[in-house]
Protein backbone atom coordinates (compact mmCIF):
# COMPACT_ATOMS: atom_id res chain seq x y z
CA UNK A 1 0.00 0.00 0.00
CA UNK A 2 1.23 3.57 0.22
CA UNK A 3 2.44 6.16 2.37
CA UNK A 4 3.16 9.48 2.21
CA UNK A 5 6.09 10.85 5.33
CA UNK A 6 6.45 14.68 5.74
CA UNK A 7 8.55 16.30 8.08
CA UNK A 8 9.19 17.98 10.77
CA UNK A 9 5.87 17.98 12.14
CA UNK A 10 6.54 20.93 13.80
CA UNK A 11 9.06 23.44 13.20
CA UNK A 12 9.88 27.42 14.96
CA UNK A 13 12.62 29.55 12.93
CA UNK A 14 13.26 33.00 13.00
CA UNK A 15 12.73 35.58 10.75
CA UNK A 16 15.34 35.71 7.80
CA UNK A 17 16.50 32.19 8.17
CA UNK A 18 16.43 29.25 5.20
CA UNK A 19 13.83 26.26 5.09
CA UNK A 20 13.47 23.02 3.69
CA UNK A 21 10.53 20.47 3.94
CA UNK A 22 10.73 16.94 2.70
CA UNK A 23 8.01 14.82 2.09
CA UNK A 24 8.55 11.58 0.21
CA UNK A 25 6.11 8.71 -1.30
CA UNK A 26 6.30 5.09 -1.33
CA UNK A 27 4.52 2.16 -2.73
CA UNK A 28 3.90 4.25 -6.04
CA UNK A 29 5.55 5.33 -9.34
CA UNK A 30 5.61 8.67 -10.99
CA UNK A 31 3.09 10.32 -8.79
CA UNK A 32 1.75 13.80 -8.96
CA UNK A 33 3.09 15.53 -6.21
CA UNK A 34 1.63 18.79 -4.09
CA UNK A 35 2.31 21.59 -1.53
CA UNK A 36 -0.50 23.13 0.12
CA UNK A 37 -0.11 25.55 2.58
CA UNK A 38 -3.69 25.45 5.41
CA UNK A 39 -4.03 29.44 7.15
CA UNK A 40 -5.91 29.35 10.31
CA UNK A 41 -9.91 29.56 9.42
CA UNK A 42 -9.05 29.28 5.61
CA UNK A 43 -9.12 26.24 3.67
CA UNK A 44 -6.30 24.96 1.41
CA UNK A 45 -3.89 26.74 -0.83
CA UNK A 46 -2.13 24.93 -3.23
CA UNK A 47 1.38 26.58 -3.68
CA UNK A 48 3.17 23.65 -5.90
CA UNK A 49 2.71 20.67 -8.08
CA UNK A 50 4.73 18.04 -9.67
CA UNK A 51 3.92 15.41 -12.51
CA UNK A 52 7.65 14.46 -12.96
CA UNK A 53 10.80 14.96 -11.98
CA UNK A 54 11.96 18.37 -12.26
CA UNK A 55 8.82 19.36 -13.26
CA UNK A 56 7.40 22.09 -11.00
CA UNK A 57 4.37 24.61 -11.27
CA UNK A 58 3.67 26.86 -8.91
CA UNK A 59 0.10 28.63 -8.52
CA UNK A 60 1.17 31.46 -6.44
CA UNK A 61 4.10 33.88 -6.19
CA UNK A 62 5.87 34.31 -2.89
CA UNK A 63 9.12 33.53 -0.93
CA UNK A 64 8.96 29.50 -1.68
CA UNK A 65 10.49 27.26 -3.93
CA UNK A 66 9.60 23.50 -4.54
CA UNK A 67 11.75 20.80 -6.25
CA UNK A 68 11.54 17.12 -7.09
CA UNK A 69 14.94 15.34 -7.18
CA UNK A 70 13.79 12.22 -7.59
CA UNK A 71 10.46 10.37 -8.08
CA UNK A 72 8.86 10.10 -4.72
CA UNK A 73 10.64 12.94 -3.29
CA UNK A 74 9.00 16.48 -3.06
CA UNK A 75 11.32 19.35 -1.13
CA UNK A 76 9.70 22.82 -0.29
CA UNK A 77 12.09 25.31 0.34
CA UNK A 78 12.83 29.09 1.07
CA UNK A 79 16.03 31.13 1.48
CA UNK A 80 14.72 33.90 3.54
CA UNK A 81 11.79 33.28 5.78
CA UNK A 82 9.12 35.65 5.87
CA UNK A 83 6.62 36.41 9.19
CA UNK A 84 3.79 35.51 6.85
CA UNK A 85 4.83 32.17 6.04
CA UNK A 86 4.10 31.10 9.24
CA UNK A 87 1.06 28.51 8.37
CA UNK A 88 0.14 24.40 8.19
CA UNK A 89 2.29 23.04 4.96
CA UNK A 90 0.63 20.01 3.34
CA UNK A 91 1.79 17.29 0.70
CA UNK A 92 0.31 15.40 -1.25
CA UNK A 93 0.35 12.41 -3.70
CA UNK A 94 -2.45 11.26 -6.33
CA UNK A 95 -2.79 9.57 -9.73
CA UNK A 96 -5.08 11.58 -12.16
CA UNK A 97 -8.37 11.03 -11.97
CA UNK A 98 -8.16 9.56 -8.09
CA UNK A 99 -8.08 11.47 -4.94
CA UNK A 100 -5.32 13.07 -3.23
CA UNK A 101 -3.73 11.46 0.40
CA UNK A 102 -1.90 13.88 2.90
CA UNK A 103 0.99 13.54 5.03
CA UNK A 104 0.43 14.46 8.66
CA UNK A 105 1.64 18.35 7.92
CA UNK A 106 4.17 20.54 9.32
CA UNK A 107 3.25 23.15 11.31
CA UNK A 108 5.79 26.20 10.96
CA UNK A 109 5.66 29.25 12.88
CA UNK A 110 7.89 32.19 12.47
CA UNK A 111 9.12 33.76 15.18
CA UNK B 1 -11.73 32.04 -11.10
CA UNK B 2 -12.62 28.76 -10.32
CA UNK B 3 -14.26 28.61 -6.68
CA UNK B 4 -15.88 26.13 -4.07
CA UNK B 5 -18.13 27.62 -1.26
CA UNK B 6 -18.82 25.51 1.75
CA UNK B 7 -21.70 26.35 4.20
CA UNK B 8 -22.02 27.03 7.33
CA UNK B 9 -18.66 27.63 8.11
CA UNK B 10 -18.84 25.81 11.93
CA UNK B 11 -22.25 24.01 13.25
CA UNK B 12 -22.60 22.87 16.73
CA UNK B 13 -25.24 19.72 17.28
CA UNK B 14 -25.54 17.19 19.87
CA UNK B 15 -24.99 14.12 19.82
CA UNK B 16 -27.11 11.99 17.81
CA UNK B 17 -28.67 14.53 15.44
CA UNK B 18 -28.49 14.55 11.95
CA UNK B 19 -26.33 17.42 9.98
CA UNK B 20 -26.05 18.24 6.58
CA UNK B 21 -23.30 19.84 4.92
CA UNK B 22 -23.28 22.14 1.93
CA UNK B 23 -20.88 22.45 -0.63
CA UNK B 24 -21.10 24.46 -4.16
CA UNK B 25 -18.31 25.19 -7.05
CA UNK B 26 -17.63 27.26 -9.95
CA UNK B 27 -15.00 25.30 -11.71
CA UNK B 28 -13.79 25.42 -15.98
CA UNK B 29 -13.21 22.18 -15.65
CA UNK B 30 -14.97 19.97 -13.58
CA UNK B 31 -13.85 16.11 -12.97
CA UNK B 32 -15.56 15.39 -9.71
CA UNK B 33 -16.25 16.47 -6.25
CA UNK B 34 -14.14 15.50 -3.53
CA UNK B 35 -14.80 15.61 0.74
CA UNK B 36 -12.31 15.15 3.67
CA UNK B 37 -12.57 15.15 7.12
CA UNK B 38 -9.51 16.85 9.19
CA UNK B 39 -8.90 16.23 12.82
CA UNK B 40 -5.59 17.45 13.54
CA UNK B 41 -3.67 16.94 10.70
CA UNK B 42 -3.87 15.46 7.54
CA UNK B 43 -7.19 15.38 5.55
CA UNK B 44 -8.32 11.55 4.91
CA UNK B 45 -10.43 10.73 2.33
CA UNK B 46 -14.29 10.54 2.03
CA UNK B 47 -15.88 10.56 -0.85
CA UNK B 48 -15.20 11.40 -4.75
CA UNK B 49 -17.81 11.95 -6.64
CA UNK B 50 -18.57 12.24 -9.80
CA UNK B 51 -21.80 11.01 -11.44
CA UNK B 52 -25.01 13.13 -10.37
CA UNK B 53 -27.75 11.87 -8.20
CA UNK B 54 -25.64 8.78 -6.92
CA UNK B 55 -26.03 8.95 -3.47
CA UNK B 56 -22.00 7.20 -2.01
CA UNK B 57 -22.40 5.52 1.79
CA UNK B 58 -20.06 5.18 4.31
CA UNK B 59 -21.41 3.92 7.70
CA UNK B 60 -23.02 6.96 9.18
CA UNK B 61 -22.04 9.09 6.60
CA UNK B 62 -23.72 10.02 2.90
CA UNK B 63 -22.68 11.96 -0.45
CA UNK B 64 -24.47 12.95 -3.44
CA UNK B 65 -23.84 15.39 -6.32
CA UNK B 66 -26.16 17.62 -8.22
CA UNK B 67 -24.48 18.74 -11.28
CA UNK B 68 -27.16 20.55 -12.53
CA UNK B 69 -27.21 22.60 -8.99
CA UNK B 70 -23.01 22.36 -8.99
CA UNK B 71 -23.24 21.77 -5.63
CA UNK B 72 -23.34 18.53 -3.11
CA UNK B 73 -24.32 17.49 -0.08
CA UNK B 74 -22.85 15.43 3.10
CA UNK B 75 -25.08 13.89 5.43
CA UNK B 76 -24.03 12.66 8.65
CA UNK B 77 -26.48 10.64 10.78
CA UNK B 78 -26.76 9.85 14.60
CA UNK B 79 -24.11 12.27 14.87
CA UNK B 80 -20.69 10.77 17.69
CA UNK B 81 -18.47 13.20 19.52
CA UNK B 82 -15.53 11.20 17.07
CA UNK B 83 -17.72 13.42 14.56
CA UNK B 84 -16.32 16.46 15.52
CA UNK B 85 -13.58 17.97 12.67
CA UNK B 86 -13.47 20.29 9.63
CA UNK B 87 -14.66 19.00 6.51
CA UNK B 88 -13.16 19.42 3.45
CA UNK B 89 -14.78 19.97 0.08
CA UNK B 90 -13.07 20.20 -3.31
CA UNK B 91 -13.25 19.89 -6.60
CA UNK B 92 -11.14 17.94 -8.57
CA UNK B 93 -10.17 19.79 -12.64
CA UNK B 94 -9.67 17.67 -15.75
CA UNK B 95 -6.29 16.66 -16.60
CA UNK B 96 -3.09 14.77 -15.97
CA UNK B 97 -2.61 17.48 -12.82
CA UNK B 98 -5.57 16.46 -10.72
CA UNK B 99 -5.54 19.66 -9.08
CA UNK B 100 -8.25 20.35 -6.48
CA UNK B 101 -9.90 23.79 -5.57
CA UNK B 102 -11.03 23.40 -2.01
CA UNK B 103 -13.29 25.07 0.24
CA UNK B 104 -12.84 26.53 3.40
CA UNK B 105 -14.65 23.82 5.07
CA UNK B 106 -17.09 23.59 8.04
CA UNK B 107 -16.00 23.19 11.34
CA UNK B 108 -18.56 20.52 12.77
CA UNK B 109 -18.63 20.60 16.35
CA UNK B 110 -20.88 17.42 18.50
CA UNK B 111 -21.53 17.80 22.03
CA UNK B 112 -22.39 14.84 24.16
Amino acid sequence: SQTIHQWPATLVQPVGSPLSLECTVEGTSNPNLYWYRQAAGRGLQLLFYSVGIGQISSEVPQNLSASRPQDRQFILSSKKLLLSDSGFYLCAWSVPGQPQHFGDGTRLSIL
Amino acid sequence: EDKVVQSPLSLVVHEGDTVTLNCSYEVTNFRSLLWYKQEKKAPTFLFMLTSSGIEKKSGRLSSILDKKELSSILNITATQTGDSAIYLCAALLGGSQGNLIFGKGTKLSVKP
